[in-house]
């Protein structure tokens, strides 16, 4: 079955610094790709997706790229921030459901 | 838009009895996702209904646990003869026919004393 891998499971940065968290999935049908931030005892939220006609989304500090031919996908966040300190989810669209990545925390360093 | 709403945002349980989790879609949305969280782990797949109907409970243990989503009111996650291992946050997400982006309640966390 599908099947998405997440890295690194935990990411620590200095703030200001720029953090970036690969994904890689195995449906080579998958056409959409969210990320989300779950900030502790919080629930997920999306933050950026993109799907399989683009390459490369931007919104503000965030960006995520996309590589179809090697099947992964990346999320870029710039002039990091102590409110970016969360869990970050990536997931990939196979037929009607969310595969989703293990998770990778991410810890910005004051 | 209330937004996705689940109910109760706590509960406790003593081993043997039964927990009922409820959750309301947003407007408009008729395509519902459960998913368990331990902590410090990842979404674990569950359930995904549409109204009056259960598409995939693959990853929801056949016995003790049921989901339904009936045509009037919210879908129910209901777990049976509950064990200290069902402590977990139960999510529900929904989305609105055919689209692909979900939208998340803010969980029901589940105690079993």
């Amino acid at each position: 079955g599908e099947n998405v891998e997440q890295h690194p499971s935990t990411l620590s940065v200095q703030e200001g610094d720029s953090a970036v968290i690969k994904c890689t999935y195995s449906d080579s049908a998958s056409n959409y790709f969210p990320w989300y931030k779950q900030e502790l005892g919080k629930r997920p939220q999306l933050i950026i997706d993109i799907r399989s006609n683009v390459g490369e989304k931007k919104d503000q500090r965030i960006a995520v790229t996309l590589n179809k031919t090697a099947k992964h996908f990346s999320l870029h966040i710039t002039e990091t921030q102590p409110e970016d300190s969360a869990v970050y989810f990536c997931a990939a669209r196979s037929n009607y459901q969310l595969i989703w990545g293990a998770g990778t925390k991410l810890i910005i360093k004051p | 838009n209330a937004g996705v709403m689940q109910n109760p945002r706590h509960l406790v349980r003593r081993r043997g009895q039964e927990a009922r989790l409820r959750c309301s879609p947003m407007k408009g949305h008729s395509h519902v996702y459960w998913y368990r969280q331990l902590p410090e782990e990842g979404l674990k797949f569950m359930v995904y209904l549409q109204k009056e109907n259960i598409i995939d409970e693959s990853g929801m243990p056949k016995e003790r646990f049921s989901a339904e989503f009936p045509k009037e009111g919210p879908s129910i996650l209901r777990i049976q003869q509950v064990v200290r291992g069902d402590s977990a946050a139960y999510f529900c997400a929904s989305s609105p026919e055919g689209a692909n982006v979900l939208t998340f309640g803010a969980g029901s966390r589940l105690t079993v004393l």
